[in-house]
């Protein structure tokens, strides 16, 4: 059961697009088109951003997009905003447990 | 309006035991599967356990297992998380969320201190 692997920070100027990356196994990332992802902000819950690799939940701004090549998935945001300055956190459903990444930490300039 | 609520947390002792409730509204708790996941201070999400459904399949995460226990009570339309033998290491906030493959809902968090 190890982590995923994210940056720890990534950075970017408004309006502007960022790739956070989640690199896993082919035991879970590459083994599965159940790869999410979560939004942080200081001192609340997380939010759920993507799923299923690619499908983004009622709600969520278009300008979140994720995909999957290999054992590594990838979320972009573009377009930055202010309020974007948040948490990102990937995660992967395999059938014995559930995974996390460590996390990054996006600034908007 | 769909809603989870965690309960449970505080001060406990190394090698003390605690229980974490989670109360479900707002949906059909029967149907979906649950998931316990943990974030120590100022550090990322960690994955803890997940329960099935009705309850008859669980998994957890390497660091707990023996030591946590999740279950749920449909007819109650509550999660629980059963912690013994304590350590440090455990404190956190405990986040309940929804569903299987993806966490759609997440409640606000409980806080669990384990310090002498």
């Amino acid at each position: 059961q190890s982590a995923l692997t994210q940056p720890a920070s990534v950075s970017g100027s408004p309006g502007q697009s960022i790739t956070i990356s989640c690199a896993g196994t082919s035991s879970d990332v590459g083994g599965y088109n159940y790869v999410s992802w979560y939004q942080q902000h200081p001192g609340k819950a997380p939010k759920l951003m993507i799923y299923d690799v690619s499908n983004r939940p009622s709600g969520v701004s278009n300008r979140f997009s994720g995909s999957k090549s290999g054992n590594t998935a990838s979320l972009t945001i573009s377009g930055l905003q202010a309020e974007d300055e948040a948490d990102y956190y990937c995660s992967s459903y395999t059938s014995s447990s559930t995974l996390f990444g460590g996390g990054t930490k996006l600034t908007v300039l | 309006e769909v809603q989870l609520v965690e309960s449970g947390g505080g001060l406990v002792q190394p090698g003390g035991s605690l229980r974490l409730s989670c109360a479900a509204s707002g949906f059909t708790f029967s149907s979906y599967w649950m998931h316990w996941v943990r974030q120590a201070p100022g550090k990322g999400l960690v994955w803890v356990s997940r329960i099935n459904s009705d309850g008859s399949s669980t998994s957890y995460a390497d660091s707990v297992k023996g030591r946590f226990t999740i279950s749920r009570d449909n007819a109650k339309n509550t999660l629980y998380l059963q912690m013994n033998s304590l350590r440090a290491e455990d404190t956190a906030v405990y986040y309940c969320a929804r569903n299987t493959r993806l966490m759609d809902v997440w409640g606000q968090g409980t806080t669990v201190t384990v310090s002498s």
